[in-house]
């Protein structure tokens, strides 16, 4: 597709349960990242890919969260053992690095996450 | 420690007078500085943002923003606001080089009144 793909769009889920959000880039975006958004709050960033670097997974709030990136592509994002407090949107953007970027990041629409 | 500052959590205007959201930064050196705007149910979209060069930045929807390194400020302004412009803004910004992690403010919410 034309833009950054989220999906599912909304979640409900029981707590205590895995799920999994899965991100679907640009095509050619080398940079990926995801970020929480709780309702009123910004954004808070969780984890960063760049290409084969190791991942920058220093906003990750615990380690029930996790996030992997299959081929430099599609990354999944996955929380264990949900709480009540993960209920939140997840929004996942990508970037191009290459020459002539732009620094922009293109969102998608998000993954709205809840935990009852 | 490096942070942005949005300072107004929630703005109302009447539609058709101007706007101005305000942006603090505080970094080491100039950052990039970006302004993205969050429409209701809607992934963000970029508005504008500074590199380098002239400090007064177009960008899409009549949008505008200048970089005032004395204030450490990027306002973003409009001169006439439409009801479509309701939403939410949030101001970013990232250190120069190769380390792209943003900092975002904590935004501002804007709502237009007919």
């Amino acid at each position: 597709g034309a833009g950054v793909s989220q999906s599912p769009s909304n979640k409900v889920t029981e707590k205590g349960k895995d799920v999994e959000l899965r991100c679907d880039p640009i095509s050619g975006h080398t940079a990926l990242y995801w970020y929480r958004q709780s309702l009123g709050q910004g954004l808070e960033f969780l984890i960063y890919f760049q290409g084969n670097s190791a991942p920058d997974k220093s906003g990750l709030p615990s380690d029930r969260f996790s996030a992997e990136r299959t081929g430099g592509s599609v990354s999944t994002l996955t929380i264990q053992r949900t709480q009540q407090e993960d209920s939140a949107v997840y929004l996942c953007a990508s970037s191009f690095t290459g020459t002539g970027n732009t620094g922009e990041l293109f969102f998608g629409e998000g993954s709205r996450l809840t935990v009852l | 420690a490096q942070s942005v500052t949005q300072p107004d959590i929630h703005i109302t205007v009447s539609e058709g007078a101007s706007l101005e959201l305000r942006c603090n930064y505080s970094y080491g050196a100039t950052p990039y500085l970006f302004w993205y705007v969050q429409s209701p149910g809607q992934g963000l979209q970029l508005l504008l943002k500074y590199f380098s060069g002239d400090t007064l930045v177009q960008g899409i929807k009549g949008f505008e923003a200048e970089f005032k390194r004395s204030q450490s400020s990027f306002n973003l302004r409009k001169p006439s606001v439409h009801w479509s412009d309701a939403a939410e803004y949030f101001c970013a910004a990232r250190n120069a080089g190769n380390n792209r992690k943003l900092i975002w403010g904590l935004g501002t919410s804007l709502a237009v009144n007919p």
